[in-house]
């Protein structure tokens, strides 16, 4: 699977829009980012994915550049309760069951 | 609840010790994998399960760690002769179907082992 780079960490204030970067420059053709969260104490949660168009749910939206070498996630209206560790991953098809973590995106929201 | 359920949320054992942690998946998820998380770092992927049997255990890190899952739904991670370098955060997820690209991971909350 391709590797992603993501920032250590991010603040951002309660009420605001949260981008959250991610660098996967080596993807391939047919490869999905995934994003998933990871609150305090808690197991993963999913958040959204795509292959190369921008995706909205209610959640998140993804957007994806036209190389596909980046992604942005964005929270719209973040609150204290998205404070958690994000995690960006590419996702090939030959290891379609398998979830790559790195280290992830610590983000804080702050009041 | 309706979610993945792991026991027990912790668990501490002396060092050499046999232990097993247990995962209920979502009812009617067939594919389930087990995950280790030490502090700091992101999940690492130990195996998957495909109905009852394990379609891939390379993330296993060595034959004192085994899983089962004879009935296809529920699945035990056994530990045998522990070791303090085992101490983490055992994740289990389930999914429906193959698990395949469009379909998402369901976690649980874990069961955080202590080897001292």
């Amino acid at each position: 699977d391709a590797k992603t780079t993501q920032p250590t960490s991010m603040d951002c204030a309660e009420g605001r829009a949260a981008n959250l970067p991610c660098n996967h420059s080596t993807i391939s053709g047919n490869e999905y980012v995934y994003w998933y969260r990871q609150i305090h104490s808690q197991g993963p949660q999913y958040i959204i994915h795509g292959l190369k168009n921008n995706e909205t749910n209610e959640m998140a939206s993804l957007i994806i550049t036209e190389d596909r070498k980046s992604s942005t996630l964005i929270l719209p209206h973040a609150t204290l309760r998205d404070t958690a560790v994000y995690y960006c991953i590419v996702r090939a098809r030959s290891n379609d069951y398998k979830l790559s973590f790195g280290a992830g995106t610590t983000v804080t929201v702050r009041a | 609840g309706a979610g993945v359920s792991q026991t027990p949320s912790n668990k501490v054992t002396e060092k050499g010790k046999y232990v097993e942690l247990r995962c209920d998946p979502i009812s009617g998820h067939t594919a389930l994998y087990w995950y280790r998380q030490s502090l700091g770092q992101g999940p690492e992927f130990l195996i998957y399960f495909q109905g009852t049997g394990a379609a891939d255990d390379s993330g296993l890190p060595n034959d004192r760690f085994f899983a089962v899952r004879p009935e296809g739904s529920v699945s035990t991670l056994k530990i045998q002769r522990t070791e303090r370098g085992d101490s983490a955060v055992y994740l289990c997820a389930s999914s429906p179907g193959t698990g395949g690209m469009n379909t998402e991971a369901f976690f649980g909350q874990g069961t955080r082992l202590t080897v001292v």
